[in-house]
């Protein structure tokens, strides 16, 4: 298996663009999770997805932020418009089920939204 | 509130020196702890987790229930240990809260 897979790998927008970062999880889990990397504020859990379905948003800083899971092979994390302090990693992670067990991490994404 | 602490940031210590990254969290019921690290430029992944209770790459965590805290040690560092190191106790549910992390630079 190649891993929690992550695109793209870095990302350089303008302030009001949309962005849309892409994740595979790993095949079998069911329960996917999107991160933010920051120096200040280190791992924040944006949201989290189980068998497809978004459980807790609570993470998600505005309105410009949202994220979908159309299949168990697929999520997106979308920003619209983007901002100059939304500039990140972007880490999506996958565990196959709902217990205390390891995370796996995708490479992130780089964003900086100049 | 569940809570996470690594107090140091930064940590600074020279080659062959002992090495022990602080952890302490807030939480109820019995978390399960993990450590992950995350190598320069590279993923996060699982270095330990508490209850497969191994040694990896020579480092080891000690559960202290009482005092709340799960930190990590190593007799001697080396110069790839170099890293971001985070701690994540995992409540059962769904969510880890991470810790802010704490940078080891092992010193030639």
């Amino acid at each position: 298996d190649a891993g929690v897979i992550q695109s793209p790998r870095h990302e350089v927008t303008e302030m009001g663009q949309e962005v849309t970062l892409r994740c595979k999880p790993i095949s079998g889990h069911n329960s996917l999770f999107w991160y933010r990397q920051t120096m200040m504020r280190g791992l924040e859990l944006l949201i989290y997805f189980n068998n497809n379905v978004p459980i807790d948003d609570s993470g998600m800083p505005e309105d410009r932020f949202s994220a979908k899971m159309p299949n168990a092979s697929f999520s997106t994390l979308k920003i619209q418009p983007s901002e100059p302090r939304d500039s990140a990693v972007y880490f999506c992670a996958s565990r196959p089920g709902q217990g205390q067990e390891t995370q796996y991490f995708g490479p992130g994404t780089r964003l900086l939204v100049l | 509130a569940q809570r996470v602490t690594q107090p140091e940031k930064l940590l600074s210590v020279f080659k062959g020196a002992p090495v022990e990254l602080k952890c302490n969290y807030s939480y109820s019921g019995s978390p399960e702890l993990f450590w992950y690290v995350q190598y320069s430029r590279q993923r996060l992944q699982l270095l330990l987790r508490h209850i497969s209770r191994e040694s990896i790459k020579g480092f080891t965590a000690d559960l202290n229930k009482g005092e709340t805290s799960f930190h990590l040690k190593k007799p001697f560092a080396q110069e790839e240990d170099s890293a971001m190191y985070y701690c994540a106790p995992d409540s059962g549910t769904y969510k880890y809260i991470f810790g802010t992390g704490t940078r080891l630079k092992v010193l030639a």
